[in-house]
């Protein structure tokens, strides 16, 4: 079955500190994958999407980063949070025709 | 670039219905409806795809007219489930890439 993990679910990190989230998919190959930003009460803002391995496109100018190392894995990255990043992130898997989204992660940087 | 949806918010008593629309200034292909309740992923409702396409899900149903590259979202004899955000999200091209984006948002509330 099609299925997609996002972790960790909430995070709380110090600012100037690094971030990891990881987002892998089960059940396709070569999906397209995107990471959103929701801060709070607010819509959801495309970061980043990738078509393949190694294909990164990036949205809005930030200090986060993306990769795609293997096919159904996607990371979103930061080396020093700013207080500005805080928000949720989702990962999602999109196709022609149905959306597939992460939990979701609550990143809170204080 | 970002569809835009109106109204932002609305608030309803149970039983009643509503309309959220959305409208790209690009073409539109395919829309998807979302709903999200607060501090969650977003749950895919249903995707239109062809002009003039409309769907039903429940008592949930939308219209999708590509001409006019705007879809909009019906709610019939609300429950207080419906409550939450409802966002569409649609397929646009861009820089030789095609990539996804949603909308702006409409904020739903049921009372009692």
């Amino acid at each position: 079955s099609q299925t997609i993990h996002q972790w960790p679910a909430t995070l709380v990190q110090p600012v100037g500190s690094p971030l990891s989230l990881e987002c892998t998919v089960e059940g396709t190959s070569n999906p397209n994958l995107y990471w959103y930003r929701q801060a709070a009460g607010r819509g959801l803002q495309l970061l980043f999407y990738s078509v393949g391995i190694g294909q990164i496109s990036s949205e809005v100018p930030q200090n986060l980063s993306a990769s795609r190392p293997q096919d159904r894995q996607f990371i979103l990255s930061s080396k020093k949070l700013l207080l500005s990043d805080s928000g949720f992130y989702l990962c999602a898997w999109i196709t022609a025709t149905e959306a597939f989204f992460g939990q979701g992660t609550r990143l809170t940087v204080v | 670039q970002q569809p835009v949806q109106s109204p932002q918010a609305v608030i309803l008593r149970e039983g009643e219905d509503a309309v959220i629309n959305c409208s790209s200034s690009k073409a539109l292909y395919s829309v998807h409806w979302y709903r999200q309740k607060h501090g969650e992923a977003p749950v895919f409702l249903m995707i239109l795809l062809k002009g003039g396409e409309q769907k039903g899900h429940d008592k949930i149903s939308a219209s999708f007219n590509e001409k006019k590259q705007q879809s909009s979202l019906y709610l019939t004899a609300s429950q207080l489930s419906y409550s939450g955000t409802y966002f569409c999200g649609t397929v646009v091209w861009t820089s030789g890439t095609y990539k996804y984006i949603f909308g702006t948002g409409t904020r739903l509330k049921v009372l009692a």
